[in-house]
């Protein structure tokens, strides 16, 4: 089974602090992804990794930035943590299959609060 | 804007087969449907995919109409585990996209006893 791992649940952190989420995939994915997710809003993606330090931005990338150092390790950082951008976060991944194929599994998300 | 529409709630007894209405009336000839759902504070997870043809795995089965323009998801013994927020979604994941993932609002499946 595909594992996708996040590295916390639950997190809360002060205004301005800068904030690391790690999210780690077990299947060899070379596609991984990071997306918040608010109620009304739905799943806006932030930023995604095609390979090895490769990076896109994705639809609300402002005040994230992304680290990927290694296949299965995808970290997304807060340089100064906003109200704004208390939140879930969401953590994918996919493999560069035969098209059709590129199904996105999830890790089991952080639940961010900035205070 | 979702490009999908389903119902907003469904009620299930458990034990009974739950069947999720989907209707897809602007899906292309390159996407896939896809179902998710979506537990409360959980991420969410995969259930089955589909193109043209009817699908079963271990958790369900896809059943999509020859136009593709609607597809129903069929829970065969629901149970109270099975109550989450069910998402269908017309997926394209050729051609250059690495393929963006947008849900709709679903549909709530409340399981009852």
């Amino acid at each position: 089974d595909v594992k996708v791992t996040q590295s916390s649940r639950y997190l809360v952190k002060r205004t301005g602090e800068k904030v690391f989420l790690e999210c780690v995939q077990d299947m060899d994915h070379e596609n991984m992804f990071w997306y918040r997710q608010d109620p009304g809003l739905g799943l806006r993606l932030i930023y995604f990794s095609y390979d090895v330090k490769m990076k896109e931005k994705g639809d609300i990338p402002e005040g994230y930035s992304v680290s990927r150092e290694k296949k299965e390790r995808f970290s997304l950082i807060l340089e100064s943590a906003s109200t704004n951008q208390t939140s879930m976060y969401l953590c994918a991944s996919s493999s560069t299959a035969k098209t059709g194929y590129r199904t996105q599994y999830f890790g089991p998300g952080t639940r961010l609060l900035v205070l | 804007d979702a490009k999908t529409t389903q119902p907003p709630s469904m009620d299930c007894a458990e034990g009974r087969a739950a069947n999720l209405p989907c209707n897809h009336s602007t899906i292309s000839g390159n996407e896939y449907v896809y179902w998710y759902r979506q537990i409360h504070s959980q991420g969410p997870q995969y259930i089955i995919h589909g193109l043209k043809n009817n699908e079963t795995n271990e958790m369900a089965s896809l059943i999509i109409t020859e136009d593709r323009k609607s597809s129903t998801l069929i829970l065969p013994h629901a149970t109270l585990r099975d109550t989450a927020v069910y998402y269908c979604i017309d997926f394209n994941a050729g051609g250059t996209s690495y393929g963006k993932l947008t849900f709709g609002q679903g549909t709530i499946l409340t399981v009852h006893p």
